[in-house]
Protein backbone atom coordinates (compact mmCIF):
# COMPACT_ATOMS: atom_id res chain seq x y z
CA UNK A 1 0.00 0.00 0.00
CA UNK A 2 0.97 3.40 -0.88
CA UNK A 3 2.21 5.34 2.06
CA UNK A 4 1.99 8.41 0.94
CA UNK A 5 -0.88 9.54 -1.79
CA UNK A 6 -1.27 12.73 -3.63
CA UNK A 7 -4.15 12.59 -5.91
CA UNK A 8 -3.74 15.64 -7.82
CA UNK A 9 -1.03 15.66 -10.46
CA UNK A 10 -1.72 19.66 -11.69
CA UNK A 11 -3.61 22.37 -9.95
CA UNK A 12 -3.85 26.25 -11.08
CA UNK A 13 -4.50 28.84 -9.30
CA UNK A 14 -5.01 32.81 -9.73
CA UNK A 15 -2.15 34.46 -8.49
CA UNK A 16 -3.28 36.34 -5.03
CA UNK A 17 -5.86 33.67 -4.21
CA UNK A 18 -5.33 30.61 -2.12
CA UNK A 19 -4.90 26.53 -2.90
CA UNK A 20 -5.00 23.43 -1.39
CA UNK A 21 -2.94 20.50 -2.12
CA UNK A 22 -4.01 17.63 -0.93
CA UNK A 23 -1.97 14.75 0.63
CA UNK A 24 -3.17 11.56 2.53
CA UNK A 25 -0.77 9.20 4.71
CA UNK A 26 -0.74 5.29 5.81
CA UNK A 27 0.86 4.09 8.81
CA UNK A 28 0.44 2.03 11.97
CA UNK A 29 3.18 4.07 13.59
CA UNK A 30 1.40 6.33 16.16
CA UNK A 31 4.71 8.45 16.19
CA UNK A 32 5.42 9.80 12.45
CA UNK A 33 6.06 13.39 11.14
CA UNK A 34 4.68 14.95 7.81
CA UNK A 35 6.17 17.25 5.36
CA UNK A 36 6.02 19.43 2.68
CA UNK A 37 8.34 20.40 -0.34
CA UNK A 38 8.68 22.55 -3.11
CA UNK A 39 11.02 22.15 -5.86
CA UNK A 40 10.79 24.67 -8.72
CA UNK A 41 12.21 23.88 -12.14
CA UNK A 42 16.13 24.58 -10.98
CA UNK A 43 15.24 20.77 -9.09
CA UNK A 44 16.41 21.86 -5.82
CA UNK A 45 13.87 20.37 -3.24
CA UNK A 46 12.66 23.18 -0.47
CA UNK A 47 11.65 22.20 3.01
CA UNK A 48 8.10 23.96 3.53
CA UNK A 49 6.90 22.83 6.57
CA UNK A 50 6.35 20.05 9.38
CA UNK A 51 3.67 18.91 11.62
CA UNK A 52 4.48 16.30 13.61
CA UNK A 53 1.72 13.35 14.88
CA UNK A 54 1.36 14.74 18.41
CA UNK A 55 0.94 18.48 17.62
CA UNK A 56 -2.32 19.58 18.47
CA UNK A 57 -2.49 23.06 16.47
CA UNK A 58 -2.10 23.11 12.49
CA UNK A 59 1.47 23.78 11.51
CA UNK A 60 1.85 27.41 9.79
CA UNK A 61 5.31 28.89 8.38
CA UNK A 62 4.40 32.55 6.66
CA UNK A 63 2.40 32.14 3.79
CA UNK A 64 2.20 28.02 4.41
CA UNK A 65 -0.06 25.85 6.33
CA UNK A 66 -1.00 22.50 7.05
CA UNK A 67 -4.24 21.28 7.54
CA UNK A 68 -3.93 18.58 9.60
CA UNK A 69 -6.48 16.02 10.48
CA UNK A 70 -5.53 13.04 11.83
CA UNK A 71 -8.52 10.79 12.33
CA UNK A 72 -8.94 11.01 8.56
CA UNK A 73 -4.75 10.80 7.83
CA UNK A 74 -4.48 14.05 5.80
CA UNK A 75 -2.53 16.46 6.07
CA UNK A 76 -2.79 19.23 2.90
CA UNK A 77 -1.18 21.75 2.41
CA UNK A 78 -2.45 25.12 2.17
CA UNK A 79 -1.22 28.45 0.71
CA UNK A 80 -2.35 31.53 0.82
CA UNK A 81 -1.90 34.75 -1.25
CA UNK A 82 -0.27 32.46 -4.11
CA UNK A 83 2.50 34.28 -5.99
CA UNK A 84 4.23 33.58 -9.00
CA UNK A 85 6.82 32.66 -7.75
CA UNK A 86 4.95 29.82 -5.95
CA UNK A 87 4.70 27.37 -9.49
CA UNK A 88 6.55 24.46 -8.76
CA UNK A 89 6.69 20.76 -8.06
CA UNK A 90 5.27 19.96 -4.16
CA UNK A 91 5.99 16.80 -2.60
CA UNK A 92 4.27 15.53 0.40
CA UNK A 93 6.26 13.12 2.74
CA UNK A 94 6.26 11.29 5.94
CA UNK A 95 9.02 9.96 8.42
CA UNK A 96 7.66 7.20 10.85
CA UNK A 97 10.02 7.52 14.28
CA UNK A 98 10.04 3.73 15.13
CA UNK A 99 11.15 2.66 10.96
CA UNK A 100 12.89 6.19 11.58
CA UNK A 101 16.01 6.31 8.65
CA UNK A 102 13.45 6.10 5.71
CA UNK A 103 11.08 8.97 4.48
CA UNK A 104 7.78 8.36 1.90
CA UNK A 105 7.61 11.12 -0.57
CA UNK A 106 3.92 11.09 -2.60
CA UNK A 107 4.40 11.64 -6.38
CA UNK A 108 3.99 15.24 -6.34
CA UNK A 109 1.27 18.01 -7.49
CA UNK A 110 2.57 20.46 -10.25
CA UNK A 111 1.79 23.90 -9.38
CA UNK A 112 0.88 26.59 -11.47
CA UNK A 113 -0.01 30.20 -10.74
CA UNK A 114 -2.22 32.02 -13.53
CA UNK A 115 -1.20 35.83 -13.71
CA UNK B 1 24.46 27.91 5.63
CA UNK B 2 24.15 23.65 5.52
CA UNK B 3 24.64 22.46 2.58
CA UNK B 4 24.37 18.92 0.85
CA UNK B 5 26.74 18.91 -2.20
CA UNK B 6 26.38 16.56 -5.74
CA UNK B 7 29.33 16.85 -7.80
CA UNK B 8 27.83 17.07 -11.06
CA UNK B 9 24.44 19.25 -11.79
CA UNK B 10 24.90 17.85 -15.50
CA UNK B 11 26.40 14.86 -16.90
CA UNK B 12 26.25 12.54 -20.03
CA UNK B 13 27.67 8.86 -20.51
CA UNK B 14 27.71 6.61 -23.06
CA UNK B 15 26.05 2.83 -22.16
CA UNK B 16 28.09 0.45 -20.41
CA UNK B 17 30.17 3.21 -18.78
CA UNK B 18 31.08 3.07 -15.06
CA UNK B 19 29.43 6.53 -13.64
CA UNK B 20 30.13 7.95 -9.84
CA UNK B 21 27.75 9.88 -8.80
CA UNK B 22 28.95 11.92 -5.28
CA UNK B 23 27.33 13.88 -2.38
CA UNK B 24 28.76 15.27 0.58
CA UNK B 25 27.14 17.11 3.66
CA UNK B 26 28.45 19.29 5.90
CA UNK B 27 25.92 19.15 8.52
CA UNK B 28 27.37 15.43 10.58
CA UNK B 29 24.35 13.52 9.34
CA UNK B 30 23.83 10.36 10.48
CA UNK B 31 21.36 9.29 7.33
CA UNK B 32 22.30 9.64 3.86
CA UNK B 33 20.16 8.78 0.66
CA UNK B 34 19.70 8.50 -3.23
CA UNK B 35 16.93 8.76 -4.68
CA UNK B 36 15.70 8.94 -8.57
CA UNK B 37 12.97 11.16 -9.88
CA UNK B 38 11.05 10.61 -12.95
CA UNK B 39 7.87 12.88 -13.82
CA UNK B 40 5.05 11.08 -12.67
CA UNK B 41 6.74 8.75 -10.25
CA UNK B 42 8.04 11.16 -7.50
CA UNK B 43 11.22 10.50 -5.66
CA UNK B 44 11.75 6.53 -5.47
CA UNK B 45 14.42 5.63 -2.87
CA UNK B 46 17.73 3.45 -4.52
CA UNK B 47 19.29 3.16 -1.21
CA UNK B 48 20.31 4.79 1.91
CA UNK B 49 22.67 4.73 4.84
CA UNK B 50 22.60 5.39 8.42
CA UNK B 51 26.40 4.91 9.55
CA UNK B 52 30.01 4.70 7.81
CA UNK B 53 30.03 1.25 5.78
CA UNK B 54 26.35 0.71 6.75
CA UNK B 55 23.97 0.27 3.41
CA UNK B 56 20.41 -0.58 3.02
CA UNK B 57 18.32 -0.78 0.00
CA UNK B 58 15.61 1.13 -0.96
CA UNK B 59 12.86 0.69 -3.63
CA UNK B 60 14.54 0.32 -6.46
CA UNK B 61 18.61 -1.07 -6.37
CA UNK B 62 18.84 -2.97 -9.45
CA UNK B 63 21.99 -1.78 -11.23
CA UNK B 64 23.00 0.62 -8.45
CA UNK B 65 25.62 0.52 -5.51
CA UNK B 66 27.18 2.35 -3.37
CA UNK B 67 29.78 3.65 -0.75
CA UNK B 68 29.99 5.26 2.44
CA UNK B 69 33.58 5.61 3.37
CA UNK B 70 33.36 8.58 5.78
CA UNK B 71 30.49 9.98 7.40
CA UNK B 72 30.18 13.43 4.87
CA UNK B 73 30.15 11.32 1.95
CA UNK B 74 27.90 9.03 0.18
CA UNK B 75 28.62 7.89 -3.19
CA UNK B 76 25.85 6.49 -5.95
CA UNK B 77 27.62 4.11 -8.74
CA UNK B 78 26.33 2.86 -11.74
CA UNK B 79 28.23 0.01 -12.62
CA UNK B 80 27.17 -0.44 -16.09
CA UNK B 81 25.03 2.67 -16.81
CA UNK B 82 21.90 2.08 -19.59
CA UNK B 83 19.62 4.83 -21.02
CA UNK B 84 16.93 3.20 -18.69
CA UNK B 85 19.19 4.69 -15.84
CA UNK B 86 18.77 8.47 -17.29
CA UNK B 87 16.82 10.45 -14.78
CA UNK B 88 17.57 13.05 -12.14
CA UNK B 89 19.26 12.28 -8.94
CA UNK B 90 19.08 13.26 -5.64
CA UNK B 91 21.01 13.08 -2.65
CA UNK B 92 19.37 14.18 0.51
CA UNK B 93 20.49 13.60 4.35
CA UNK B 94 19.23 13.64 7.88
CA UNK B 95 19.62 13.20 11.48
CA UNK B 96 18.58 9.86 12.94
CA UNK B 97 15.76 9.12 15.06
CA UNK B 98 17.20 8.42 18.28
CA UNK B 99 14.52 6.90 20.72
CA UNK B 100 12.13 10.06 22.33
CA UNK B 101 13.09 12.22 19.79
CA UNK B 102 10.70 14.36 18.38
CA UNK B 103 9.99 16.22 16.07
CA UNK B 104 11.59 14.21 13.55
CA UNK B 105 13.80 16.04 11.61
CA UNK B 106 13.30 16.73 7.99
CA UNK B 107 15.58 15.71 5.07
CA UNK B 108 18.28 18.35 3.04
CA UNK B 109 18.92 18.16 -0.44
CA UNK B 110 21.15 18.44 -3.08
CA UNK B 111 21.09 20.32 -6.08
CA UNK B 112 20.27 17.07 -8.08
CA UNK B 113 22.31 15.54 -10.84
CA UNK B 114 20.14 15.23 -14.35
CA UNK B 115 21.64 12.05 -15.85
CA UNK B 116 21.71 10.98 -19.49
CA UNK B 117 22.57 7.75 -21.00
CA UNK B 118 22.92 7.46 -24.19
Amino acid sequence: AQKITQTQPGMFVQEKEAVTLDCTYDTSDPSYGLFWYKQPSSGEMIFLIYQGSYDQQNATEGRYSLNFQKARKSANLVISASQLGDSAMYFCAMRERYTGNQFYFGTGTSLTVIP
Amino acid sequence: DVKVTQSSRYLVKRTGEKVFLECVQDMDHENMFWYRQDPGLGLRLIYFSYDVKMKEKGDIPEGYSVSREKKERFSLILESASTNQTSMYLCASSTATGTGQFPLNEQFFGPGTRLTVL
